[in-house]
């Protein structure tokens, strides 16, 4: 079946760095990618849709130059997490869909952490 | 941005029981899909339901598409321990590899021996 790989799962940063988050599509290629940000015992919230080879959307509130979206391929998308502040620590989640008709897979997530 | 709304938000059972929740939303959704999430990990698909009124079974999970487009339930069998966890709902409004999905507020599920 699909599978969505994100990396690292976990990552504790100090305060003002910037962290890169990866999401692949291991075994189909993926036009469009979505970012979710959780927070603890709160649902999914999407933050932005990647679209490859364009500019990503982001969904409103969600600051564009802090959080940096790049896909570059039909298989990889970064979400870059700039100037960090704890406020920022959450658990970031990417997913995409196999073709139309088809359920989102969702990668397994990356706990921030930052101190 | 737009939340569904679940109910429950938390359900505490005993092994063996019947569990049932839903989701509703103000909107119309042309998908219904049900996830199961645990504890650091992203959400599994569980049911997609693609036809209104539409019943939909996965070993002892059944979910229905509400006629009216607007809800759906998720209805699990025989509870066993492995099934604790929170269960979102998420609707999509159209069927593109780019639609977007709104997600439920989720069901706490916890089951006792």
């Amino acid at each position: 079946g699909a599978v969505v790989s994100q990396h690292p799962s976990r990552v504790i940063c100090k305060s003002g760095t910037s962290v890169k988050i990866e999401c692949r599509s291991l075994d189909f290629q993926a036009t469009t990618m979505f970012w979710y940000r959780q927070f603890p015992k709160q649902s999914l919230m999407l933050m932005a849709t990647s679209n490859e080879g364009s500019k990503a959307t982001y969904e409103q509130g969600v600051e564009k130059d802090k959080f940096l979206i790049n896909h570059a391929s039909l298989t990889l998308s970064t979400l870059t997490v700039t100037s960090a502040h704890p406020e920022d620590s959450s658990f970031y989640i990417c997913s995409a869909r196999v073709r139309a008709w088809y359920g989102y897979t969702f990668g397994s997530g990356t706990r921030l952490t930052v101190v | 941005g737009q939340q569904l709304n679940q109910s429950p938000q938390s359900m505490f059972i005993q092994e063996g029981e019947d569990v049932s929740m839903n989701c509703t939303s103000s909107s119309i959704f042309n998908t219904w899909l049900w996830y199961k999430q645990e504890p650091g990990e992203g959400p599994v698909l569980l049911i997609a339901l693609y036809k209104a009124g539409g019943l939909t079974s996965n070993g002892r999970l059944t979910a229905q598409f509400g006629i009216t487009r607007k809800d759906s339930f998720l209805n699990i069998s025989a509870s066993i321990p492995s099934d604790v966890g929170i269960y979102f709902c998420a609707g999509q409004q159209d069927t593109g590899t780019a639609s977007k999905l709104t997600f439920g507020t989720g069901t706490r599920l916890q089951v006792t021996l």
